[in-house]
């Protein structure tokens, strides 16, 4: 079974100018996630989609942050225009059920990440 | 305002003794927490979990330590091995979001030398 994918592996642009980055989640996850990680700090949630739907979108830092997921399918997050804090490494992650129980949390499979750079 | 902290950002143990890395957490509503484990040029991969029902959950040499009251869980790695050594991610989440996203703390980078 192919894992979660991401596309590119590594992005290196100017600021203010544009990039998106691509992920494929497991065949079969409803549930899709994008967190980011600047600079060795946490991973921090950006936003959640189910299916095509955007089921909790709290983490998006700005509205220079656009997240879509076509078909419910794969999603892209394109950002426009780039700013240097914008750095960092983007990571998909995507699940089945996207529960959270008393009993546990559905398990979230995490794909290799993008690793923007913004000069 | 982090909610999940991992104060120690490195570790270094020798092959065959316990790693211990910690985490504290602050948000009384998290209810389940994680462990993901990540190498370099790879995405976190899931390690181990516990729910806020239990204090303990071991699965192999990986067990993970709640303390409730002290809002503070561990993991615990013995013996420890070379091939442990990669970042190690404390995550939480609350039963009030249904959505399940995951709020991660910094990581711990376990240097484990033969």
């Amino acid at each position: 079974e192919a894992g979660v994918t991401q596309f590119p592996s590594h992005s290196v642009i100017e600021k203010g100018q544009t990039v998106t980055l691509r992920c494929d989640p497991i065949s079969g996850h409803d549930n899709l996630y994008w967190y980011r990680r600047v600079m060795g700090k946490e991973i921090k949630f950006l936003l959640h989609f189910v299916k095509e739907s955007k089921q909790d979108e709290s983490g998006m830092p700005n509205n220079r942050f656009l997240a879509e997921r076509t078909g419910g399918t794969y999603s892209t997050l394109k950002v426009q225009p780039a700013e240097l804090e914008d750095s960092g490494v983007y990571f998909c992650a995507s699940s089945q059920w996207g529960l959270a129980t008393i009993s546990g949390t559905d398990t979230q499979y995490f794909g290799p990440g993008t690793r923007l750079t913004v000069l | 305002d982090q909610q999940v902290k991992q104060n120690s950002p490195s570790l270094s143990v020798q092959e065959g003794r316990i790693s211990i890395l910690n985490c504290d957490y602050t948000n009384s509503m998290f209810d389940y927490f994680l462990w993901y484990k990540k190498y370099p040029a790879e995405g976190p991969t899931f390690l181990i979990s516990i729910s806020s029902i239990k204090d303990k959950n071991e699965d192999g040499r990986f067990t993970v330590f709640l303390n409730k009251s002290a809002k503070h869980l561990s993991l615990h790695i013995v013996p420890s091995q070379p091939g442990d050594s990669a970042v190690y991610f404390c995550a939480a989440s609350a039963i009030d979001n249904q959505g399940g996203k995951l709020i991660f703390g910094q990581g711990t980078e376990l240097s484990v030398k033969p």
